[in-house]
């Protein structure tokens, strides 16, 4: 099965430093949504990119992350300063986007657990 | 805005009991609904998907059938097995613009031999 890639697995900081978080979609797949999940807020969708250009990224705070996609296998999320507000999971999916309504789900990564001390 | 509502959880049940999952919607055309599994340590998955109303999504002994008439996706599977503990989430993605995903808050089930 295809799958999307995340890494780190797991990345322990300290405040204050730089955290790059790296996914590489499913190949053929023109959507990549970055997701930030906690136990309080659940889900919040960070970024979303479709065709590599940037589409919404309203939920992201401007401030100290940044995301991007350089070409089609690698999507990046950056957070400078980080925070101990920071520290959840940080998921990557990718799918494919046909048109309106063919819409087929999407595949999740195994999600990067940063922890800001 | 779209929204998306879900059952409080934790559900917990003893394995072979019938599962219901609630779900309901808020959303604006005509979305494609969606149920994704989150297993402990790993990312969602899909599980299951339906994009008109009337259409039967199934997988894995679960179904869930879009009612656009109670705007509702309820997740059901007849025999729970312990492998089924995980967290649901109940999904819609909008059917114009750009298509992105609104979640639930997911419900944690639990099932006990």
């Amino acid at each position: 099965d295809a799958r999307v890639t995340q890494t780190p697995r797991d990345k322990v900081t300290e405040m204050g430093q730089e955290v790059t978080m790296r996914c590489q979609p499913i190949l053929g797949h023109n959507t990549v949504f970055w997701y930030r999940q906690t136990m309080m807020q659940g889900l919040e969708l960070l970024a979303y990119f479709r065709n590599r250009a940037p589409l919404d990224d309203s939920g992201m705070p401007k401030d100290r992350f940044s995301a991007e996609m350089p070409d089609a296998t690698l999507a990046t999320l950056k957070i400078q300063p980080s925070e101990p507000r920071d520290s959840a999971v940080y998921f990557c999916a990718s799918g494919l986007v046909l048109g309106q309504g063919a819409d087929y789900g999407y595949t999740f990564g195994s999600g990067t657990r940063l922890t800001v001390v | 805005g779209n929204s998306v509502t879900q059952m409080e959880g934790p559900v917990t049940l003893s394995e072979e009991a019938f599962l219901t999952i609630n779900c309901t919607y808020t959303a604006t055309g005509y979305p494609s609904l969606f149920w994704y599994v989150q297993y402990p340590g790993e990312g969602l998955q899909l599980l299951l998907k339906a994009t008109k109303a009337d259409d039967k999504g199934s997988n894995k002994g679960f179904e869930a059938t879009y009612r656009k008439e109670t705007t509702s996706f309820h997740l059901e599977k007849g025999s729970v097995q312990v492998s089924d503990s995980a967290v649901y989430f109940c999904a819609l993605t909008n059917s114009g613009g750009y298509q992105k995903v609104t979640f639930g808050t997911g419900t944690k089930l639990q099932v006990i031999p």
